[in-house]
């Protein structure tokens, strides 16, 4: 079965620092990959997603992930981090079952 | 993406009783999916909502605990039967648009039960 691993559980970061949250996954076959976000008493957005093509993909907000493939990797990026960028962020991988497997989760705290 | 409405949003009830969730889409989807998010947890995914047939349960969970329905393409119930304190969790469904494979998620039911 597959897994998603977050490896920061709690960040915390002044505004206009650089973000990155690292994912990996286990899985052998094709997967298609996920960020959503979750704000403070908000339900689970879609932040971006990769099926296939370019490697990087641009979300909303400003944020980019980067697909490499050799690592099982799925990291999520933002080069400059505003307050309302507090959240908590879910990698999650989907494969042929169409059912999503998600990582534990980072919980992003930004300092003004 | 698609509009996503639960009811209840939150709830506490007494152990041993049972809770019905509905989900309601504003659109026809494909597929439909029962997700837990226990406190402090990630989302761990319960079962697919098949319409015209039995859900499809993951491991660790069963159709006697956590019954679902899906009279058509817009609408599901998952119920939580003779509840106990661990089954208290947020409860959210979610939808794939055809031919999308990308899930948007409901609100989530909050429950507490005591």
């Amino acid at each position: 079965a597959q897994s998603v691993s977050q490896h920061n559980h709690h960040v915390i970061l002044s505004e206009a620092a650089s973000l990155e949250l690292g994912c990996n996954y286990s899985y052998g076959g094709t997967v298609n990959l996920f960020w959503y976000v979750q704000y403070p008493g908000q339900h689970l957005q879609l932040l971006l997603k990769y099926f296939s093509g370019d490697p990087l993909v641009k979300g909303i907000k400003g944020f980019e992930a980067e697909f490499i493939k050799s690592k099982f990797s799925f990291n999520l990026r933002k080069p400059s981090v505003q307050w309302s960028d507090t959240a908590e962020y879910f990698c999650a991988v989907g494969t042929g079952r169409r059912a999503l497997t998600f990582g534990s989760g980072t919980r992003l705290q930004v300092q003004p | 993406s698609a509009v996503i409405s639960q009811k209840p949003s939150r709830d506490i009830c007494q152990r041993g009783t049972s809770l019905t969730i509905q989900c309601q889409v504003d659109s026809q989807v494909t597929m439909m999916f029962w997700y837990r998010q226990q406190p402090g947890q990630s989302l761990t995914l319960i079962a697919t909502a098949n319409q015209g047939s039995e859900a499809t349960y993951e491991s660790g969970f069963v159709i006697d605990k956590f019954p679902i329905s899906r009279p058509n393409l817009t609408f599901s119930t998952l119920t939580v039967s003779n509840m106990s304190p661990e089954d208290s969790s947020i409860y959210l469904c979610s939808v794939e648009t055809g031919g999308e494979e990308t899930q948007y998620f409901g609100p989530g039911t909050r429950l507490l039960v005591l």
